[in-house]
């Protein structure tokens, strides 16, 4: 059965302050990991997919990045619109198109 | 930007009571989706939809569910009998094949 934990539960910030938040992760075969942002009341939307370790990917002010027992989401200089909940997802090898979600970390970007 | 679109956005129903949550997918997606979110948990899987037919569903996704897409845009779920504990948030989502899903806004479902 395919697992997803991420840490920290939550993470306040600064704004500008740089860190990490981490999805470790066990998966037969992984087809795919995915970072998701989602804010309040509202549903995920797509940030990243890494397919293999060692692959990385930026958009602003996050990058994604993947080995093969965790990924990492780095945030540099954050800005309170950065604040919201950012769920990692692993799709295992014998998926149609079933994403394992984590609990998710809760990131406040205080001004 | 090409976005999912889902009805209602909140519902309140009676223990029982059947419901449908409408979708409307990405228009050149092919794969479709429903998760659900119970407030403060994960999100989970229900089941996975392609080629008018279902490829995947979890074991949430039992007897009192069924989808259908009913024409070339809208996508639906029917919980039959709905109890307490199927109050939740449910996303629709639509993926063109390439891995990546898109996520509606979701409907809230709440069971009285």
């Amino acid at each position: 059965e395919d697992q997803v934990t991420q840490s920290p539960e939550a993470l306040r910030l600064q704004e500008g302050e740089s860190s990490s938040l981490n999805c470790s992760y066990t998966v037969s075969g992984l087809r795919g990991l995915f970072w998701y942002r989602q804010d309040p009341g509202k549903g995920p939307e797509f940030l990243f997919t890494l397919y293999s370790a060692g692959e990385e990917k930026e958009k602003e002010r996050l990058k994604a990045t993947l080995t093969k027992k965790e990924s990492f989401l780095h945030i540099t200089a954050p800005k309170p619109e950065d604040s919201a909940t950012y769920l990692c997802a692993v799709r295992g090898g014998t998926s149609y198109g079933k994403l394992t979600f984590g609990q998710g970390t809760i990131l406040t970007v205080h001004p | 930007e090409p976005e999912v679109t889902q009805t209602p956005s909140h519902q309140v129903t009676q223990m029982g009571q059947e419901v449908i949550l409408r979708c409307v997918p990405i228009s050149n997606h092919l794969y479709f989706y429903w998760y659900r979110q119970i407030l403060g948990q994960k999100v989970e899987f229900l089941v996975s939809f392609y080629n008018n037919e279902i490829s995947e569903k979890s074991e949430i996704f039992d007897d009192q569910f069924s989808v259908e897409r009913p024409d070339g845009s809208n996508f639906t779920l029917k919980i039959r009998s709905t109890k307490l504990e199927d109050s939740a948030m449910y996303f629709c989502a639509s993926g063109a094949g390439t891995g990546e899903l898109f996520f509606g806004e979701g409907s809230r479902l709440t069971v009285l």
